[in-house]
């Protein structure tokens, strides 16, 4: 079946500006992950959800970030007023549980001007 | 507070030569230790976890409770082992995966 897809695959914004980025999870899957991965880095875990709830949500970076997963399927991660530092790929993963193995998406890559 | 360190940014190996990629933890509980790999223009995928003691593409990872450490072998490397390798951990909040910063393994042929 299709992986995890995530949209767009390259967002380009300008400082100041609201973003949503977009995860579909691999059918079936109840846990959702998001990843944020800055230049030479790697994944540093941002919010996790099982089912429509957030489960942790202690990596969000601050209040500017805010993620949902209404119906327990895809998730919109959404940031405002965009800062250059929030350039990076922000990658989602999905599992069927929370020890599962995660499954990876292509990640948005997202460039604040 | 759980920290992954892979201290090589670059390894470069000749086909046919030993690999070793290293990876230290720093956990106080029980981790769970995992290895990624992510091949080139290709997304994240895991290679293995400690817990199934499995040999993935010839690699293999023993996890040193006493030296923290979880480094990944292979005996004789292949062109195609060339990839970005991320050693990672989950601990009590097993949700919560913590990557090191990567090491880019190049097979020269």
């Amino acid at each position: 079946g299709a992986g995890v897809s995530q949209t767009p695959s390259n967002k380009v914004t300008e400082k100041g500006k609201y973003v949503e980025l977009r995860c579909d999870p691999i059918s079936g899957h109840t846990a959702l992950y998001w990843y944020r991965q800055s230049l030479g880095q790697g994944p540093e875990f941002l919010i996790y959800f099982q089912g429509t709830g957030a489960a942790d949500d202690s990596g969000l970076p601050n209040d500017r970030f805010f993620a949902v997963r209404p119906e327990g399927s895809v998730s919109t991660l959404k940031i405002q007023r965009t800062e250059r530092g929030d350039s990076a790929v922000y990658l989602c993963a999905s599992s069927w549980g929370g020890a599962n193995t995660q499954y990876f998406g292509p990640g948005t890559r997202l460039t604040v001007l | 507070a759980q920290r992954v360190t892979q201290p090589e940014k670059l390894l470069s190996v000749f086909k046919g030569a030993p690999v070793e990629l290293k990876c230290n933890y720093s956990y106080s509980g029980s981790p769970e230790l995992f290895w990624y790999v992510q091949y080139s223009r290709q997304r994240l995928q895991l290679l293995l976890r400690h817990i199934s003691r499995e040999s993935i593409k010839g690699f293999t990872a023993d996890l040193n409770k006493g030296e923290t450490s979880f480094h990944l072998k292979k005996p004789f490397a292949q062109e195609e082992d060339s990839a970005m390798y991320y050693c990672a951990l989950t601990g009590d909040d097993y949700q919560k995966v913590t990557f090191g910063t990567g090491t880019k393994l190049q097979v020269i042929p």
